[in-house]
């Protein structure tokens, strides 16, 4: 059974600070996907980054930038230099790469960010 | 990337009445579409996953018969609420995938459905 484990339900960051929203996993699957969504108060889901369990090198996209340590099962997101506009709901999420197209997407319960000015 | 559609945005309905709530991939063939549902504050839990022209496959505790979903085509998908009381009421998110499994899964803007 696949599970995702996000243990701060609330974060605070000062304006251009950075902040490492963290995520452990557990899957039996050999090969499998990592994603992080940020949902803010209008309720789109917007991707923000993707990790490979394959990949070698950490994913990184702009601000957004990910933590990858498979032996720990972790996948935290790091967000540089801290906007306003980040303050959000922040998501992470698995789903294994092998065994048919219809392999689901796997939620974490979230982390809610407060970027103060 | 790919957009996905969802109409309405919000709804408002009576107990005991049905909601249809539809969920359009504009610019590519969703041959998997998947349907979450979101309490407040809680994350995104997943109802049923679809395949275009058959059956969807529903997640443990989700009454197939209250939540009837329909994939006729490869960029349409419904989410029908039968028989809606408040405890419905919630946040559905559809999401929409192409061809094989490791492809970027694009979701949708929401509907907010309350029932009063």
């Amino acid at each position: 059974a696949q599970k995702i484990t996000q243990t701060q339900p609330g974060m605070f960051v000062q304006e251009k600070e950075a902040v490492t929203l963290d995520c452990t996993y557990d899957t039996s699957d050999p090969s499998y996907g990592l994603f992080w969504y940020k949902q803010p108060s209008s309720g789109e889901m917007i991707f923000l980054i993707y990790q490979g369990s394959y990949d070698q090198q950490n994913a990184t996209e702009g601000r957004y930038s990910l933590n990858f340590q498979k032996a720990r099962k972790s996948a935290n997101l790091v967000i540089s230099a801290s906007q306003l506009g980040d303050s959000a709901m922040y998501f992470c999420a698995m789903r294994p790469l092998l065994g048919g197209a219809t392999n689901k997407l796997i939620f974490g319960t979230g982390t809610l960010l407060a970027v103060q000015p | 990337g790919a957009v996905v559609s969802q109409h309405p945005s919000w709804v408002i309905c009576k107990s005991g009445t049905s909601v249809k709530i539809e969920c359009r991939s504009l610019d590519f063939q969703a041959t998997t579409m998947f349907w979450y549902r979101q309490f407040p504050k809680q994350s995104l839990m997943l109802m049923a996953t679809s395949n275009e022209g058959s059956k969807a496959t529903y997640e443990q505790g989700v009454e197939k018969d209250k939540f009837l979903i329909n994939h006729a085509s490869l960029t349409l998908s419904t989410l029908t609420v039968t028989s809606a009381h408040p405890e419905d009421s919630s946040f559905y998110i559809c999401s929409a995938r192409e061809g094989r499994s490791y492809n970027e899964q694009f979701f949708g803007p929401g509907t907010r459905l309350t029932v009063l």
